[in-house]
């Protein structure tokens, strides 16, 4: 099945230590997005790439940063987890190019920060 | 004030009961909208696109109220199944390639 990954689906780091958060998908989408979300709040948009042009929220914060080698993949860095990055990544995709701008979402992963 | 707004609950209610919730957004130049649901701990779901004239997916209505700047979604004969988050999505402009949350207004069925 078509689908979007997420992995790990649980990360621990200890403060400060650079984690690597990984997202693929089959679904061959062009647009693919990374979200963070805390408890009972909207996902919250960090930045997006269309194909490879990378699109920043003006309020991420510059601990953030992502990489999209290729179509399929994208990786979200965070250079220096704080304890208030703890939170819930998404990855989505969507594509704009077949006239639809549904995002589907990956299952997610749980960060936790030590 | 937010971009997207949403009551954030909990509505109890018994199961078979009917229950509606609303979405309000700020930017009257929003293209798309949609519903998703979200269960504890998991990833957002589409749920269902809001289109202008309305639209409806068995027991699941969904309406797009232009001129007042809310989307609503109904929710008719409701089962334990149904609890969860729901989430309101609107694209803000033409030619964004993003969507804007609500944080959601959790939904809790009971027997």
């Amino acid at each position: 099945d078509a689908m979007v990954i997420q992995n790990p689906r649980y990360q621990v780091t200890q403060f400060g230590k650079p984690v690597t958060l990984s997202c693929s998908q089959t679904l061959n989408h062009n647009v693919m997005y990374w979200y963070q979300q805390k408890s009972s709040q909207a996902p919250k948009l960090l930045f997006h790439y269309y194909d490879k042009d990378f699109n920043n929220e003006a309020d991420t914060p510059d601990n953030f940063q992502s990489r999209r080698p290729n179509t399929s993949f994208c990786f979200l860095d965070i250079r220096s987890p704080g304890l208030g990055d703890a939170a819930m990544y998404l990855c989505a995709t969507s594509n704009p190019a077949g006239s639809s701008d549904t995002q589907y979402f990956g299952p997610g992963t749980r960060l936790t920060v030590l | 004030r937010k971009e997207v707004e949403q009551d954030p609950g909990p509505f109890n209610v018994p199961e078979g009961a009917t229950v509606a919730f609303n979405c309000t957004y700020s930017n009257s130049a929003s293209q798309s909208f949609f519903w998703y649901r979200q269960d504890c701990r998991k990833e957002p779901k589409l749920l269902m696109s809001v289109y202008s004239s309305g639209n409806e997916d068995g027991r699941f209505t969904a309406q797009l109220n232009r001129a007042s700047q809310y989307i609503s979604l109904l929710i008719r004969d409701s089962k334990l199944s149904d609890s969860a988050t729901y989430l309101c999505a609107v694209n803000p402009a033409a030619g964004y390639n993003k969507l804007i949350f609500g944080a959601g207004t959790r939904l809790a069925v009971h027997p």
